[in-house]
């Protein structure tokens, strides 16, 4: 089974400033990663597929890169919104998580 | 507007059954793989099971193998999970969510779940 390790944990920002949260696979995934967004209390949203793709609705301040084992998401400009759980999810083989990034204000 | 509606949570005990349903609306059901993806209260995603479009296929997490049957009837626009020798890590919200490929031409990504629904909590406690 493969594995994704997310980092950091938790990342402490503040409205505008950019946020870099890290994805790692135990093994080559290509490119199938995909970033979703979760609110407390609500369902996860579709953010990044493909690492790179932003789906629709998704703000250009997104960006998501990477491809093998190590891929980033990139929020450029923290929005008050934007504050929640970060989850990546590989879809090569079998569709496991990682453990998720919270960004929280600072 | 897509719509999934899940039902069927509750309280179980340990060893027991129970089924969940998730009602689709607003889409081509029979056009799309579903998933079965759970949250353990405080805890991370954990992605359950799928099937696609015809139910012809299906996946299973190892966690979940041997319990967890996923089903689908496209003349009523449901997706089924019956969960039976149900255990407390099952305790958790149950999502389902809509499969999605975004092709351009011949040329597909790979799938991701572009539309969830709000989840049932299943509770697994004597």
């Amino acid at each position: 089974e493969i594995a994704l390790t997310q980092s950091p944990a938790t990342l402490s920002l503040s409205p505008g400033e950019r946020a870099t949260l890290s994805c790692r696979a135990s093994q080559s995934i290509r490119n199938y990663l995909v970033w979703y967004q979760q609110k407390p209390g609500q369902a996860p949203r579709l953010l990044i597929y493909d690492a790179s793709n932003r789906a629709t609705g998704t703000p250009a301040r997104f960006s998501g890169s990477g491809s093998g084992t190590d891929f980033t998401l990139t929020i450029s400009s923290l929005e008050p919104e934007d504050f929640a759980v970060y989850y990546c999810q590989q879809r090569s083989d079998w569709y496991t998580f990682g453990q998720g990034t919270k960004v929280e204000i600072k | 507007e897509v719509q999934l509606l899940e039902s069927g949570g509750g309280l179980a005990q340990p060893g027991g059954s129970l089924r969940l349903s998730c009602e689709a609306s607003g889409f081509t059901f029979s056009s799309h793989s579903i998933s079965w993806v759970r949250q353990a209260p405080g805890k991370g995603l954990e992605w359950v099971s799928d099937i696609n479009s015809s139910g012809g296929t299906t996946q299973y997490a190892d966690s979940v193998k041997g319990r967890f049957t996923i089903s689908r009837d496209n003349s009523k626009n449901t997706l089924y999970l019956q969960m039976n020798s149900l255990r407390a890590e099952d305790t958790a919200v149950y999502y389902c969510a809509r499969e999605i490929r975004y092709c351009s031409g011949r040329k597909c990504s790979g799938p991701s779940s572009d539309y969830w629904g709000q989840g049932t909590l299943v509770t697994v406690s004597s």
